[in-house]
């Protein structure tokens, strides 16, 4: 039973370029949420995605950009980076929303380095 | 404002201790809270999860309370090892219509040296 998958690992970008991030949902999932996490602070939520709908969304700006397939698995899209998007950025995922026990899992990361 | 707050911010105790980890929170209106561990660069791993009507929760060495009326729940890590090393994050869902908003506390870390 796969859990969330994220690619890549690592990503090295400059200011101003575009930068597309992957997530797989754990297996029987079908939400997907991203977070921003700088570093030594707590996740800070971006969107959720649900029926290939963005169906909630924090406090980015419109910079930030997703995308959820068919399949569940989901791209988070950030345009003109800017060097305070340098950042971990989660995935997670959970079961439809509404039901009880819709606990987030959570994928390794990836770490985005703007320079 | 919903807010979830942690102390201490950091903390370093010696293999085989025991520790407390603290959250206070305003989160209104209440749905759980969760307790997280993640290491350096990796995603969370959660540890447990609480309803309004549980009070304490065990995972293993981990033990979680959690007091509804003060809005308070503690982490209890027994006999710490090496491994326990890592950021603990406490995490407080408010209810929005059919789903949940996560409220993420800024963390503990915590080191365990021999």
């Amino acid at each position: 039973d796969a859990g969330v998958t994220q690619s890549p690992t690592h990503l090295i970008k400059t200011r101003g370029q575009q930068v597309t991030l992957r997530c797989s949902p754990k297996s029987g999932h079908d939400t997907v949420s991203w977070y921003q996490q700088a570093l030594g602070q707590g996740p800070q939520f971006i969107f959720q995605y649900y029926e290939e709908e963005e169906r909630q969304r924090g406090n980015f700006p419109d910079r930030f950009s997703g995308h959820q397939f068919p399949n569940y698995s989901s791209e988070l899209n950030v345009n003109a980076l800017l060097l305070g998007d340098s950042a971990l950025y989660l995935c997670a995922s959970s079961s439809p929303p509404g039901l009880a026990d819709n606990e987030q899992f959570f994928g390794p990361g990836t770490r985005l380095t703007v320079l | 404002k919903n807010q979830v707050e942690q102390s201490p911010q950091s903390l370093i105790i010696l293999e085989g201790k025991n520790c407390t980890l603290q959250c206070n929170y305003t989160v209104s209106p209440f749905s759980n809270l969760r307790w997280y561990k993640q290491d350096t660069g990796r995603g969370p791993v959660s540890l447990t999860i609480m309803t309004f009507s549980e009070n304490t929760k065990s995972n293993g060495r981990y033990t979680a309370t959690l007091d509804a009326d003060t809005k308070q729940s503690s982490l209890h890590i027994t006999a710490s090892q090496l491994s326990d090393s890592a950021s603990y994050i406490c995490v407080v869902s408010a209810l929005m219509g059919d789903t949940d908003k996560l409220i993420f506390g800024t963390g503990t870390r915590l080191q365990v040296f021999p």
